[in-house]
């Protein structure tokens, strides 16, 4: 089992830039987490989705992100424009629905905006 | 507010000590989970422990939970370099939402 693959690992840009950050969750899972850490905030969950469908996004920042899952296997979370306090680490989790809800996570995208 | 909290936040000890992290949380959990973070990495499942359990192992690991205080501890023993991490308690939210609520983690230092 390949576990939650994220991509890029990194990604320096700079402020206004639109950044786009990506997710394959593990193959059976049918939930999917987008998480945003920083030093000063700790863990933080951004929005997550069931069965491809958004659950909660009250997490989202502001309007300048977005997500999307348009299939089991794939999704993005995007922030256009970035702004440097978008600088973080953004992991992706996914887990089984009726199972115990242990979440496995991806390596994380460490994002730097200048 | 937090569904887990913990502490302390910080911990640092010589190897081969044990080390002790307690969480608390608020509502009523089906189970409690530990998860463990090297630094640079995403979090990886450790323990889950359910409500109807008081104590479970895991190798070096000890679990604890106490529903009527909502506390659970995590002790590690023998402690080695390698388990310097950050380590957070998580609960599921509702049941079956998937969701987990995470504490904001007590990081580990130990020392060779």
């Amino acid at each position: 089992d390949a576990g939650v693959i994220q991509s890029p690992r990194h990604e320096v840009t700079e402020m206004g830039q639109e950044v786009t950050l990506r997710c394959k969750p593990i193959s059976g899972h049918n939930s999917l987490f987008w998480y945003r850490q920083t030093m000063m905030r700790g863990l933080e969950l951004l929005i997550y989705f069931n069965n491809n469908v958004p659950i909660d996004d009250s997490g989202m920042p502001e309007d300048r992100f977005s997500a999307k899952m348009p299939n089991a296997s794939f999704s993005t979370l995007k922030i256009q424009p970035s702004e440097p306090r978008d600088s973080a680490v953004y992991f992706c989790a996914s887990t089984r629905l009726a199972g115990n809800n242990e979440q496995f996570f991806g390596p994380g995208t460490r994002l730097t905006v200048l | 507010s937090q569904q887990g909290e913990e502490d302390p936040q910080a911990l640092s000890i010589q190897e081969g000590e044990n080390a002790t992290m307690n969480c608390s949380y608020k509502t009523s959990i089906n189970n409690l989970q530990w998860y463990r973070q090297n630094s640079g990495r995403g979090l990886v499942h450790l323990i889950l422990i359910r409500s109807n359990e008081r104590e479970k192992h895991s190798g070096r690991l000890r679990v604890t939970l106490d529903t009527s205080k909502k506390s659970s501890s995590l002790l590690i023993t023998a402690s080695r370099a390698a388990d310097t991490a950050s380590y957070f308690c998580a609960t599921p939210l509702g049941s079956n939402t998937g969701k987990l609520i995470f504490g904001q983690g007590t990081t580990l230092q130990v020392k060779p």
